[in-house]
């Protein structure tokens, strides 16, 4: 069965600092992969999608980046971390269906 | 642009009570609607809805489309502590791999 993990479960950062926050997903292959922001306990917001190795796109003009350097390695990095940059950071993985399915997210705090 | 919208944002109910909660959507080329279920961390996946006037039922939770009104409800009824989450919809629509969802629904059952 697949799995997805995220890590770290919880981060406090300073302002200005750099970020990178890790998910992967096992058990299945060429997976489409999504990095969503929700704050306070509201929607979620897609920050950045992808459907294979090396491809990004990017929904919303803000601080951070995403890279996919393994078929089922998706990370969501920044170089100077905003104050607005906190929240909780969440993973998402789809295969030939619609359904995405959600890792257990970071809640990032930037101080 | 895409929209889905949730209502109301937050509703307060007794144990045993039957709440119905709303989504509508504005999206090019609508294929489906989902319904999710946050409580903590990660949301997990309720229902999928593609044909307009069929509903789906998972125990005391059911959902129903109608894309005449571009909308689709939640519906639980007899109500627990349990069910206290956020709930999100969120719309697929043709030709994108990628979902839009709404703000979400805060639900909280008092004993």
């Amino acid at each position: 069965s697949q799995t997805i993990h995220q890590w770290p479960a919880t981060l406090v950062q300073p302002v200005g600092s750099p970020l990178s926050l890790e998910c992967t997903v096992e058990g299945t292959s060429n997976p489409n992969l999504y990095w969503y922001r929700q704050a306070a306990g509201r929607g979620l917001q897609l920050l950045f999608y992808s459907v294979g190795i090396g491809q990004i796109s990017s929904e919303v003009p803000q601080n951070l980046s995403a890279s996919r350097p393994q078929d089922r390695q998706f990370i969501l990095s920044s170089k100077k971390l905003l104050l607005s940059d906190s929240g909780f950071y969440l993973c998402a993985w789809s295969g030939l269906a619609v359904e995405q399915f959600f890792g257990p997210g970071t809640r990032l705090t930037v101080l | 642009e895409d929209k889905v919208v949730q209502s109301p944002l937050s509703l307060v109910v007794h144990e045993g009570d039957t709440v119905t909660l709303n989504c509508s959507y504005e999206v090019t080329n609508f294929r489906s609607l989902l319904w999710y279920k946050q409580e903590k961390k990660a949301p997990t996946f309720l229902f999928m809805l593609t044909s307009s006037g069929i509903e789906k039922k998972s125990g005391r939770l059911s959902s129903i489309l109608d894309k005449k009104e571009l909308s689709s409800i939640l519906n639980i009824t007899a109500t627990q502590t349990g069910d206290s989450a956020i709930y999100l919809c969120a719309a697929y629509f043709q030709g994108a791999q990628k979902l839009v969802f709404g703000q979400g629904t805060r639900l909280t059952i008092n004993p």
